[in-house]
């Protein structure tokens, strides 16, 4: 069955300052892989997603991705990083299987000013 | 994108009893999804909901407990039964909405239940 781990479970960044949240998963073929972000008291939002062709995805928001089969990985990156993006972000796998999302544990983005 | 929402946004509830949430959509979609989200954790797939047909219940989650509603293409409804402490999470909906190259799954903003 397919996994998704992601390590960091709180990250403080400074506003200003660059983001990477790291992402691996587990599973046989190329997964579908997505980022969404939880703002405290919402839904979901979808921020990018990895279904083939160029690895490296832009997302909303600034965000970017980069998909790395050798690593099994698909970190989620931000140049400079704005006190909104404080927030929960959670990684998701889609191995195809009636589109049924696997989700990680999820990092707290903590933005210190 | 899909616009979605829920009734209710929240509610706390004494333990023995049932809630139902809504989950309406903007546009018609074929597959529907209801995830639980318990404090401090990930979220985990509760069941599939498809209009016309039974809904289909992930590993640990069962009918009795966790009966869904599809009557059409555009809504959707969870029953929480006989509810427990343990029973307190975030209740999401979400739905397989086309995008200009593939599938993506969008969310509502989610339920929060409190069962006393």
């Amino acid at each position: 069955a397919q996994s998704v781990t992601q390590p960091d479970i709180h990250i403080t960044v400074s506003e200003g300052a660059s983001l990477e949240l790291r992402c691996n998963y587990s599973y046989g073929a190329t997964p579908y892989l997505f980022w969404y972000v939880q703002s405290p008291g919402q839904g979901l939002q979808l921020l990018l997603k990895y279904f083939s062709g160029d690895t490296l995805v832009q997302g909303i928001k600034g965000f970017e991705a980069e998909f790395k089969r050798s690593q099994s990985s698909f970190n989620l990156r931000k140049p400079s990083v704005h006190w909104s993006d404080a927030a929960e972000y959670f990684c998701a796998v889609n191995t195809g299987t009636a589109s049924k999302l696997t989700f990680g544990t999820g990092t707290r983005l903590q933005v210190t000013l | 994108s899909a616009v979605i929402s829920q009734k209710p946004s929240r509610d706390i509830c004494q333990r023995g009893t049932s809630l139902t949430i809504q989950c309406q959509v903007d546009s018609q979609v074929t597959m529907m999804f209801w995830y639980r989200q318990q404090p401090g954790q990930s979220l985990t797939l509760i069941a599939t909901a498809n209009q016309g047909s039974e809904a289909t219940y992930e590993s640990g989650f069962v009918i009795d407990k966790f009966p869904i509603s599809r009557p059409n293409l555009t809504f959707s409804t969870l029953t929480v039964s006989n509810m427990s402490p343990e029973d307190s999470s975030i209740y999401l909906c979400s739905v397989l909405y086309p995008g200009l190259t593939s599938y993506e799954q969008y969310f509502g903003p989610g339920t929060r239940l409190t069962v006393t």
